[in-house]
């Protein structure tokens, strides 16, 4: 059965703190994705890998950045975590370029005091 | 997300209707299409797929049909029940690799 996990359910953080976000797929799938979800806005792209070490911005990569060592591992970093950025934060992976199902973890909720 | 339903088109349906949620999309390079389904707290969950090739495709309770000429697609749940109560939106992909963009979604409630 398809797998994306998220590390955390729940992170509450202050602003100017740095924020890391985990996110595990076993499918060994080859493309990543971080989105970020808000009410009225819908899912919009943060950054996205299709292979270890690469990345691409997304929609709106402003205030983050990303790692991926693993090929299995993608992480969202927040530099300085600022209160716009409190979200609903998602990770999702696919299997190749074009055509193929983006599975989804279950997403973290992340708050920004 | 919790409050993913704020600000959507509400569709609201009796358990044991057949229930009909639309998406306009935008490109209409695009050749591939997703819904999901996202219930309350949870990440959006794969419901059926479709490519530019066909104008419809049936899955278990669910069918979904393309309509290229006017960009539109249509997700039919058949006998709705309480448990398909959810945030449906839907996905295209197209135009570049990798990136589906997403409708805002539509918030379907199953009254009992």
């Amino acid at each position: 059965d398809v797998k994306v996990t998220q590390s955390s359910r729940y992170l509450v953080k202050r602003t100017g703190e740095k924020v890391f976000l985990e996110c595990v797929q076993d499918m060994d799938h080859e493309n990543m994705f971080w989105y970020r979800q808000d009410p009225g806005l819908g899912l919009r792209l943060i950054y996205f890998s299709y292979d270890v070490k690469m990345k691409e911005k997304g929609d709106i990569p402003e205030g983050y950045s990303v790692s991926r060592e693993k090929k299995e591992r993608f992480s969202l970093i927040l530099e300085s975590a600022s209160t716009n950025q409190t979200s609903m934060y998602l990770c999702a992976s696919s299997l190749g370029p074009v055509g193929n199902i983006q599975y989804f973890g279950a997403g973290t909720r992340l708050s920004v005091l | 997300g919790e409050n993913v339903g704020l600000h959507l088109p509400t569709l609201s349906v009796q358990e044991g209707d057949n229930s009909i949620i639309n998406c306009a999309y935008s490109n209409s390079a695009s050749d591939y299409f997703i819904w999901y389904k996202q219930e309350s707290g949870k990440g959006p969950q794969f419901i059926i797929d479709i490519r530019s090739n066909m104008d419809k495709r049936q899955g278990q309770r669910v069918t979904v049909l393309l309509n290229k000429t006017v960009k539109h697609l249509s997700l039919q749940i058949a006998a709705t029940q309480p448990g398909d109560s959810a945030v449906y939106f839907c996905a295209e992909e197209g135009g570049s690799n990798y990136k589906l963009t997403f409708g805002k979604g539509t918030l379907l409630t199953v009254n009992p």
